[in-house]
């Protein structure tokens, strides 16, 4: 693989249900980030983890909960999905976390919560 | 609180120049970034400014003035597939990116 991939592509899950988005990287990059996207707004941070064994909340952090156990991976998880959670999930990555800090992204996942 | 300004739509004609601006107001600032995202696809990197000025890369300009809060994407010589949404993303104080909605670029022959 090359870049970021993610998993599923799409995704139809009944409320309540527990679900996990799943985001890969080999480009070695030391941060990671999950934003959702929703027509009229802008992407928004969900949660972020700077290096491997850290994490940190965003902007929309409820009802979404991460891990980032080694440099590859980082998981993003919805306990208990509602349907306010139905969106394009989108996972990124970047070498850095300061200056010129060029984000990649995965080609995304659609989640629809009914 | 934080706010990134960019209009929803924009219309251009294929061969011609089109200006899309982006005003900003956040919590600091890092630098700027402009993205471009074709529909259902992933945002791709276009451009990094955080000095003062125009940075040329190709067909695509970035200009950038922060006493202003104030960025534009100018984008020469228009082709069909330059149709897409720009998206334009400020880092603030804690390097985090803050993102506008995006313009809706339509490009007509």
């Amino acid at each position: 693989i090359a870049g970021i991939t993610q998993a599923p592509t799409s995704q139809i899950l009944a409320a309540g249900r527990r679900m996990t988005l799943r985001c890969t990287q080999d480009m070695r990059h030391n941060a990671m980030y999950w934003y959702r996207q929703d027509l009229g707004l802008g992407l928004r941070l969900i949660h972020y983890s700077n290096t491997a064994g850290t994490t940190g909340k965003g902007e929309v952090p409820d009802g979404y909960s991460v891990s980032r156990a080694n440099t590859d991976d980082f998981p993003l998880t919805l306990a208990s999905a509602v349907p306010s959670q139905t969106s394009v999930y989108f996972c990124a990555s970047s070498d850095g976390v300061r200056d010129h800090n060029e984000q990649f992204f995965g080609p995304g996942t659609r989640l629809t919560v009914l | 609180g934080q706010n990134i300004d960019q209009p929803t739509e924009m219309t251009a004609t294929e061969g011609a120049i089109v200006q899309i601006n982006c005003t900003y107001q956040t919590s600091g600032f890092n630098g700027l970034f402009w993205y471009q995202q074709h529909a259902g696809e992933a945002p791709t990197f276009l451009s990094y400014n955080v000095l003062d000025g125009l940075e040329e890369k190709g067909r695509f300009s970035s200009f950038l003035s922060r006493s202003k809060g104030y960025s534009y994407l100018l984008l020469k010589e228009l082709q069909m597939k330059d149709s897409a949404s720009y998206l334009c993303a400020v880092s603030d104080s804690n390097y985090q990116l803050i993102w506008g909605a995006g313009t809706k670029l339509i490009i007509k022959p």
